[in-house]
């Protein structure tokens, strides 16, 4: 779980505003994703990233961008647009195709970030 | 795209039992299937996977089995203690796909003493 990290934990934001959430990576992975988790539904894919200046949205990737300009860093940010954003945000990250297929697919999650819109 | 079911959604076991967690996957492309657990508060740790070569696997007190076939995989946890208490995610993914994982709903587990 180190090497992961997630800011801020708790984010307020109201109605209108945009908002980013941080998340900061020194594992030296090539992809990156975020997932939002409500009470009884599990994690929903929101953006994934496998390489530097490329990502592809989700299954619910509407009212959410990202970008992807650094290997350790992939922000997301929550925009006016998305209308239920009150959420706990997971950050997770994994080696991609050069850890070999051992351990190519386990992702390891940041601490979250939840966000209330008020 | 996949869809993962997970049963059942709360599951309440007596200290020293053994808990079965179940999840059906739709998409037969898939080929390997994490399980995470996540404590109270705390973020989503990886506590076992299988692969569709492999039909079953064993890590002390836990393990998963996987029918290719019926496209349903497990897990089973001995001789539970209190500290497995927690919620249970699987999830499902084909490896050449993007790595992305598709999420079962969770199961709550309670290990009362």
């Amino acid at each position: 779980d180190g090497g992961i990290t997630q800011s801020p934990k708790y984010l307020f934001r109201k109605e209108g505003q945009n908002v980013t959430l941080s998340c900061e990576q020194n594992l030296n992975h090539d992809a990156m994703y975020w997932y939002r988790q409500d009470p009884g539904q599990g994690l929903r894919l929101i953006y994934y990233s496998q390489i530097v200046n490329d990502f592809q949205k989700g299954d619910i990737a509407e009212g959410y961008s990202v970008s992807r300009e650094k290997k350790e860093s992939f922000p997301l940010t929550v925009t006016s647009a998305q209308k239920n954003p009150t959420a706990f945000y997971l950050c997770a990250s994994s080696m991609g195709l050069a850890g070999g297929e051992a351990r190519y697919n386990e992702q390891f999650f940041g601490p979250g970030t939840r966000l209330t819109v008020l | 795209g996949e869809n993962v079911e997970q049963h059942p959604s709360t599951l309440s076991v007596q200290e020293g039992d053994s808990a079965v967690i179940k999840c059906t996957y739709s998409d037969s492309a898939s080929n390997y299937f994490p399980w995470y657990k996540q404590e109270l508060g705390k973020r989503p740790q990886l506590i076992i996977d299988i692969r569709s070569n492999v039909g079953e696997k064993k890590d002390q007190r836990i393990a998963v089995t996987l029918n290719k076939t019926a496209k349903h995989f497990s897990l089973h946890i001995t001789e539970t203690q209190p500290e497995d208490s927690a919620v249970y995610f699987c999830a499902a993914a084909f490896t050449g796909g993007g790595n992305k994982l598709t999420f079962g709903t969770g199961t709550q587990l309670k290990v009362e003493l």
